[in-house]
């Protein structure tokens, strides 16, 4: 099974901050990496795929890299409604595997 | 718009059964592959199982192969999870998630609403 090693496990920014999140997987998965971002009791949303491609309707401010086994997720000015926690998740291999979450929370 | 609506979770008593279900509309259902995924309380996110497009391959996490079913009626949009031998390792919300492929390995873009099983005496 491919391990999906997220960091860091929390965080805490000021409003118009920019954060980091990484995913670094156990082995090559080429670009076959989304991110997605949790809110309490919800379902998860679909924010990247393909490691860089933006969704639809998602904001400029998110956004994506990586190829291989190293990934980057940016919020380039964090904003209130970004308060949630975010996932990583690998799809070039079954079983699919996520990383362990990244909580953000606004200081 | 893609809507998935899951259903069937409850409170079971261990070693019991229990079969999810979920009601798939605004995409041509029988062209993508379908996923269960769950998230015991406070935990991360969990793949549990997937289904081909047509229904003809089913995959599944070691955690649950030999006790849980996936399955798919293409003709009414509707993806089933049957869970059996529960223990309280499988209490969770379920949810299901469509695959952007006809094979799972396209990647997970919309996800149903979720269904809390708990598996307690």
């Amino acid at each position: 099974d491919i391990q999906m090693t997220q960091s860091p496990s929390s965080l805490s920014a000021s409003v118009g901050d920019s954060v980091t999140i990484t995913c670094q997987a156990s082995q090559d998965i080429s670009k076959y990496l989304n991110w997605y971002q949790q809110k309490p009791g919800k379902a998860p949303k679909l924010l990247i795929s393909d490691a860089s491609n933006l969704e639809t309707g998602v904001p400029t401010r998110f956004s994506g890299s990586g190829y291989g086994t190293d990934f980057t997720f940016t919020v380039g000015s964090l904003q209130p409604e970004d308060i949630a926690t975010y996932y990583c998740l690998q799809y070039d291999n079954l079983p699919l595997t996520f990383g362990g979450g990244t909580k953000v929370e606004v200081k | 718009d893609v809507h998935l609506v899951v259903s069937g979770g409850g409170l079971v008593r261990p070693g019991g059964s229990l079969r999810l279900s979920c009601a798939a509309s605004g995409f041509t259902f029988d062209t993508h592959a379908m996923n269960w995924v769950r998230q015991a309380p406070g935990k991360g996110l969990e793949w549990v199982s997937a289904i081909s497009a047509s229904g003809g391959s089913t995959y599944y996490a070691d955690s649950v192969k030999g006790r849980f079913t996936i399955s798919r009626d293409n003709s009414k949009d509707s993806l089933d999870l049957q869970m059996d031998s529960l223990t309280a390792e499988d209490s969770a919300v379920y949810y299901c998630a469509k695959d952007r492929g006809s094979f799972p390995g396209g990647g997970l873009d919309y996800w149903g609403q979720g269904t809390l099983v708990t598996a307690s005496s």
